[in-house]
This record gives structure tokens, sequence and C-alpha cells, in this order.
């Protein structure tokens, strides 16, 4: 059963400050690995898709990262802004099953203070 | 981008009645619908797939008469939560794809309480 971990469960850090969370799964055999924003009372927010052949992806100040083979993938934000505080969950689609559907880590809640 | 439409965001109700939620996928045929629920500071909880013109298939302790979902379409699907009481009170939200090679885009929510 695949099972999702993320850490930390709650980072705060200062305006300016690059950060990386960590997001591991324990088995390997995905289709795609999502990262997603959750704001409070709001839904989630894809912030990156890596398909499994795939070792990263960028999107501004963003990068993710996959090792497949480790079970593992990272979330880069750079310079980071009060503006990035929120939730960050970290899903992946597995093969096999009939639903294909994501299974989601427990998030890690990000504070940013100016 | 890919877009999920849900409606309404918020919704109060009295117990015993029943509450429909909807999910349109605005730019994509959406493949695949996921129904979640979201207790306060918890991760979602996949509650049930609905694939366009079959019959949900539910996750284990998911009651499938008191959630019932319809996916008529390759663009909308609908959760009907039927004698809503207290405990029901939650943040669903759903999610649709167009494909196993394709990323999950997220509805923007809907807080039920019921009074």
């Amino acid at each position: 059963k695949q099972e999702v971990t993320q850490i930390p469960a709650a980072l705060s850090v200062p305006e300016g400050e690059n950060l990386v969370l960590n997001c591991s799964f324990t088995d390997s055999a995905i289709y795609n690995l999502q990262w997603f924003r959750q704001d409070p009372g709001k839904g989630l927010t894809s912030l990156l898709l890596i398909q499994s052949s795939q070792r990263e992806q960028t999107s501004g100040r963003l990068n993710a990262s996959l090792d497949k083979s480790s079970g593992r993938s990272t979330l880069y934000i750079a310079a980071s802004q009060p503006g990035d505080s929120a939730t960050y969950l970290c899903a992946v689609r597995n093969y096999g099953g009939s639903q294909g559907n994501l299974i989601f880590g427990k998030g890690t809640k990000l504070s940013v203070k100016p | 981008g890919a877009v999920v439409s849900q409606h309404p965001s918020w919704v109060i109700c009295k117990s015993g009645t029943s509450v429909k939620i909807e999910c349109r996928s605005l730019d994509f045929q959406a493949t695949t619908m996921f129904w979640y629920r979201q207790f306060p500071k918890q991760s979602l909880m996949l509650m049930a797939t609905s694939n366009e013109g079959s019959k949900a298939t539910y996750e284990q302790g998911v009651e499938k008469d008191k959630f019932l979902i319809n996916h008529a379409s390759l663009t909308l699907s609908t959760l009907t939560v039927t004698s809503a009481h207290p405990e029901d009170s939650s943040f669903y939200i759903c999610s649709a794809t167009g494909g196993k090679s394709y990323g999950y885009t997220f509805g923007s929510g809907t807080r039920l309480t019921v009074v």
C-alpha cells in the first residue's frame, strides 16, 4: 500500500530565505507526482507535475525534483515571500488499481515571516 | 490551464435535508472525477471515484446511499449529501483528470455546515 510522508509538518522561515520541502513515498510504481498548495479554507492549486520519467520541473521560484528509485521528491522555493505561506501537499498517482487516485501526504504548513 | 469549477463554495442546511454539490471541468474533458472530504487540519480523504457514464466506486467506509454521485457527462459530476446530519459538516473538494498522464485539477471546495 502506497504511503506518502512529508517532512517537516510545519516550517517557519524569514522572508527571503530559500527552503526545501520533502516528500517520500513507499512504492516507486507511480505515474507521476504532483505538488499542490492549499490556502486555509480553499481548494488545492497545482504547482508542479512531474511525470515518472522526469527528474525535475521548474516554475518561477519553484523547483521540484523526483527520484523515483529512492522514493523521494523535494520542492525547492527560492527567495520565499509572505505570500508563499500555505500548506504544501505532495501527492503520487499510482499504477495499478481500478481508481488511479492520488495518494496524499499530510502536508507541510509553511509560514514565511515578513 | 485546466480549470475545475465547484459550486457552491459554502452551504448551510438543516439536519435531514439534502445538498447537491456540482463540479465542472471548464476547458477539458474529465474522464475521471474524484470526490474528497477534508476535516480541519487533516489531509484529503478520498470518498469516491467516478467515471463518466458508469457508477461511482466508493472507498471503504463511505456510504454510497448517503453520498450520491452522478457523472452524467465528461464535464460534470455531482455529489448529493442525502439526509445530512451535523457530522457530515466538512469541506468537500472535487478533482478531475483527463487521463493517467495528466495531473489532477481541483475545485475550490465546498464548506458544508449542517445545523
